[in-house]
């Protein structure tokens, strides 16, 4: 079955610390991977993609993720964490084909403390 | 340039009206999803449209849940005979020719009372 978990569903990080976010998916066909970012009473802003190539990958607002395709992971990271990074994180998988529709996880909810 | 548009922002009924959810995606977008986003979940496809073709329904819950979209541009999602299990954020995206990644609109908060 195609799925994508993410096991934390809520983080609390201190701001200025490190952030990281697991991902794992289970995808029958060459993954594109995802990660959305999504504020209260927003919309999903697309942080960062992988499609192929180089396994790091940057996104906006400083953020990066690293596949992994022997562990089924896109782990999304941030060296240092801002207040306004609290939000939910979403990863999602989907294919080059059109009309695949993206699988989502379940999201994780990030809290900065001060 | 202007975002995916959907509209109302907020929509609450009471259950067994019917209630009508739009989007209006991107300009140049042709393909566009929508999707259903309930507390504590994930998100869940419900159907797609591409240009002219007949869109993909496989995602949608049950027979009460339609969507049409005219001209190749605007799109609505009709739910019938509301439910209190139907509510939810109705999100909208779209994409230039249905490749992933999705740009996403601002949602609908359906709330059935």
């Amino acid at each position: 079955a195609q799925s994508v978990t993410q096991p934390d569903i809520h983080i609390t990080v201190s701001e200025g610390a490190s952030l990281e976010l697991r991902c794992n998916y289970s995808y029958g066909a060459t993954p594109y991977l995802f990660w959305y970012v999504q504020s209260p009473g927003q919309g999903l802003q697309l942080l960062l993609k992988y499609f192929s190539g180089d396994t790091l990958v940057q996104g906006i607002k400083g953020f990066e993720a690293e596949f992994k395709r022997s562990q089924s992971s896109f782990n999304l990271r941030k060296p240092s964490v801002h207040w306004s990074d609290a939000a939910e994180y979403f990863c999602a998988v989907g294919s080059n084909q059109a009309g695949t529709a993206l699988i989502f996880g379940k999201g994780t909810t990030l809290s900065v403390s001060s | 340039g202007a975002g995916v548009s959907q509209s109302p922002s907020n929509k609450v009924t009471e259950k067994g009206k019917d209630v009508e959810l739009r989007c209006d995606p991107i300009s140049g977008h042709t393909a566009l999803y929508w999707y259903r986003q309930s507390l504590g979940q994930g998100l869940e496809f419900l159907i797609y449209f591409q240009g002219n073709s007949a869109p993909d329904k496989s995602g949608l819950p049950s027979d009460r849940f339609s969507a049409e979209r005219t001209g190749g541009s605007v799109s609505t999602l009709t739910i019938q005979r509301t439910q209190q299990e139907d509510s939810a954020v109705y999100l909208c995206a779209s994409s230039p020719t249905g490749v992933p990644p999705l740009h996403f609109g601002n949602g609908t908060r359906l709330t059935v009372t």
